[in-house]
């Protein structure tokens, strides 16, 4: 199947700071790139949905100011969690999908950690 | 909105077992299910995708079936062993994808 690489997989950083994570299509062109989390023994919440060129559409209560979703490009979205406090440590996956259709591909996950 | 619901939330079995996870939906309007299996601290791993159009689909031990009417799809794993253990998720997409809460199963040597 096609390829979605998160990264990173893990990081831990102080609060106050931005963090970064990447989601690339590796093997196809992703017109919509999803962006969730997940809390301890949760089920994965979405957080937002992207298409490539134009502004990402937040799910309710998720601050659009605080979680910056780029995407720019048909091959990579970006999820920056800007100054983090301990509340946002959680488990983060993306997905993307070629069309609305078609089968979604998931990141690996990204795991982080504030403290 | 879609809800996405899956019973039981945990199961336990001894291996070599036959089971069935399910997962129902209130909104039939859907393009796709999707089962899922994530292993503790881990990503997804797809297992079976189930367009609209079709009833089932299989994969060696696993067979999903979709009843899109009802709202519901259940995920058969044949003959269980310890590595199936983990927790199982199904997802429907709509316009978005809505993730069941998952099933926790633990297959017992």
């Amino acid at each position: 199947g096609a390829v979605v690489s998160q990264h990173p997989s893990w990081v831990i950083c102080k609060s106050g700071t931005s963090v970064k994570i990447e989601c690339r299509s590796l093997d196809f062109q992703a017109t919509t790139m999803f962006w969730y989390r997940q809390f301890p023994k949760q089920s994965l919440m979405l957080m937002a949905t992207s298409n490539e060129g134009s502004k990402a559409t937040y799910e309710q209560g998720v601050e659009k100011d605080k979680f910056l979703i780029n995407h720019a490009s048909l091959t990579l979205s970006t999820l920056t969690v800007t100054s983090a406090h301990p509340e946002d440590s959680s488990f983060y996956i993306c997905s993307a999908t070629a069309g609305a259709n078609t089968e979604a591909f998931f990141g690996q996950g990204t795991r982080l950690t504030v403290v | 909105k879609q809800e996405v619901t899956q019973i039981p939330a945990a199961l336990s079995v001894p291996e070599g077992e036959n089971l069935v996870l399910n997962c129902s939906f209130t909104d039939s309007a859907i393009y796709n299910l999707q089962w899922f299996r994530q292993d503790p601290g881990k990503g997804l791993t797809s297992l079976l995708l189930i367009q609209s159009s079709q009833r089932e689909q299989t994969s060696g031990r696993l067979n999903a079936s979709l009843d899109k009417s009802s709202g519901r799809s259940t995920l058969y794993i044949a003959a269980s062993q310890p590595g199936d253990s983990a927790t199982y998720l199904c997802a429907v997409a709509g316009n978005q994808f809505y993730f069941g809460t998952g099933t926790s199963l633990t297959v017992i040597p």
